[in-house]
């Protein structure tokens, strides 16, 4: 079975400075890496997807995620936060078409 | 334009009652969903149907069921309602089942019973 997990519930980051959202993943396979994010009272957005290739993956609203297969992680970045990014980060894996979620981290981004 | 739609948006209702939630999408997507977000925030794949057909029918009480007229909707009835039944609901739709493809989801829909 597959699995991913959040180890911070909670990122606290001034607006400027570099972010960081963590994850690690455990599945047989080739793993299929996703990130959403979800606003307040919002459905999930998808930000970016690691499939195969580069183990450096870009995607909406200047996030960017790095791909680690001997660390199983693919932790989230963004190079300077900005205050409307503060939301809950969702990192995901697929395995044989079903998504599971970890357990999300929210990132507040302080003015 | 909507790319996944959802009604109602909030939906009170007492115990042991029969609801259910509609969910649309407009994008020609051929796999849909129904996930459950917790007061935790977690979330958890309910069902997936793919052109129509029930593909993922995860550990979910019967009283659920959910139905797919068409590729571009799929609802969720619910009965007899219970208070652990109060989260909120996300419909999501994506390009095919393969494990590759992103997931497109609506606002959610808020159901709390009392």
């Amino acid at each position: 079975a597959q699995s991913v997990a959040q180890p911070e519930d909670q990122v606290n980051v001034a607006e400027g400075n570099p972010l960081t959202v963590k994850c690690t993943y455990s599945v047989s396979g080739n793993p299929y890496l996703f990130w959403y994010v979800q606003y307040p009272n919002r459905g999930l957005q998808f930000l970016l997807k690691y499939i195969t290739g580069d183990n450096l993956v870009k995607g909406s609203y200047g996030f960017e995620a790095e791909f680690n297969k001997s660390q199983t992680s693919f932790h989230l970045k963004k190079p300077s936060a900005l205050v409307s990014d503060s939301a809950l980060y969702f990192c995901a894996v697929t395995f044989g078409g079903q998504l599971t979620f970890g357990s999300g981290t929210q990132l507040t981004v302080l003015p | 334009d909507t790319a996944v739609s959802q009604t109602p948006k909030y939906l009170v209702t007492q115990m042991g009652n029969d609801k259910s939630i509609k969910c649309e999408q407009n994008l020609g997507h051929d796999t849909m969903y129904w996930y459950k977000q917790d007061s935790k925030k977690f979330l958890k794949i309910m069902f997936s149907y793919n052109n129509k057909e029930l593909i993922i029918n995860e550990t979910v009480p019967n009283r659920f069921s959910p139905k797919s007229p068409d590729k571009a909707h799929l609802n969720l009835h619910i009965n007899s309602l219970e208070l652990g039944d109060s989260a909120v609901y996300f419909c999501a739709s994506s390009q095919d089942r393969g494990s590759s493809y992103e997931q497109y989801f609506g606002p959610g829909t808020r159901l709390t019973v009392t």
